[in-house]
């Protein structure tokens, strides 16, 4: 199994300011996804991140808000730009590794926008 | 478009008592079925997966789930629970991965609480 690191865990950020979200992992995998929860609500896939090129967004996130890297097979960030308090949730990113299927997801961001 | 329906937003069973969590899907072909469990504060961990073969398997924690295709469900089940299983569960189902992407659709979960 894959282990998943993010950073930071949690921030607390001012509306109309950008947070970038990091996320390692401890093997090479071969998909990364970024994910968001909002509050009592279930998970949400923001987008697929890959590898040296743009990222495949959802219905409903687009680039601008949401631009994400993948330089490498272990490492990708998420930034959220120009917050707004809808943007406070949890995100998370995931990876598949050799085991087709087996998505493996880090401990999640949880940020507040005041 | 597939989606996930978990019935149970809360549910609520004396330790030792026995589990079932519910969980229907809508998918257009072979689903593959997942179940995660969130403690407060951490990531998601995988209990069970469910791809193809044996519709019973086993998962870590003592967890087991049932795939009923002609009721389009895949139910969670534990024996006997124990305080630490207090946590929120999601169902999932994923597209097959060659074209599908591996995107996973998730249930609104299912918070458990375990009275001692």
């Amino acid at each position: 199994s894959a282990v998943i690191s993010q950073k930071p865990s949690r921030d607390i950020c001012q509306r109309g300011t950008s947070l970038t979200i990091q996320c390692q992992v401890d093997s090479q995998v071969t998909m990364m996804f970024w994910y968001r929860q909002q509050p009592g609500q279930s998970l949400t896939l923001i987008a697929t991140a890959n590898q040296g090129s743009e990222a495949t967004y959802e219905s409903g996130f687009v680039i601008d808000k949401f631009p994400i890297s993948r330089p490498n097979l272990t490492f990708s960030t998420l930034t959220v730009s120009n917050m707004s308090p809808e943007d406070s949730s949890i995100y998370l990113c995931s990876g598949i590794g050799d085991r087709a299927h087996e998505q493996y997801f880090g401990p999640g961001t949880r940020l507040t926008v005041t | 478009a597939q989606s996930v329906t978990q019935p149970d937003i809360h549910i609520t069973v004396s330790e030792g008592a026995s589990l079932e969590l519910r969980c229907n899907y809508s998918y257009g072909a072979t689903p593959y079925l997942f179940w995660y469990v969130q403690s407060p504060g951490q990531g998601l961990q995988l209990l069970l997966k469910y791809f193809s073969g044996d519709t019973l398997v086993q998962g870590i924690k003592g967890f087991e789930a049932e795939f009923k295709r002609s009721q389009s469900s895949f139910n969670l089940r534990k024996p006997s629970v124990h305080w630490s299983d207090a946590a929120e569960y999601f169902c999932a189902v994923g597209a097959h991965p060659v074209g599908g992407g591996n995107k996973l659709t998730f249930g609104t979960g299912t918070q458990l609480k375990v009275e001692l």
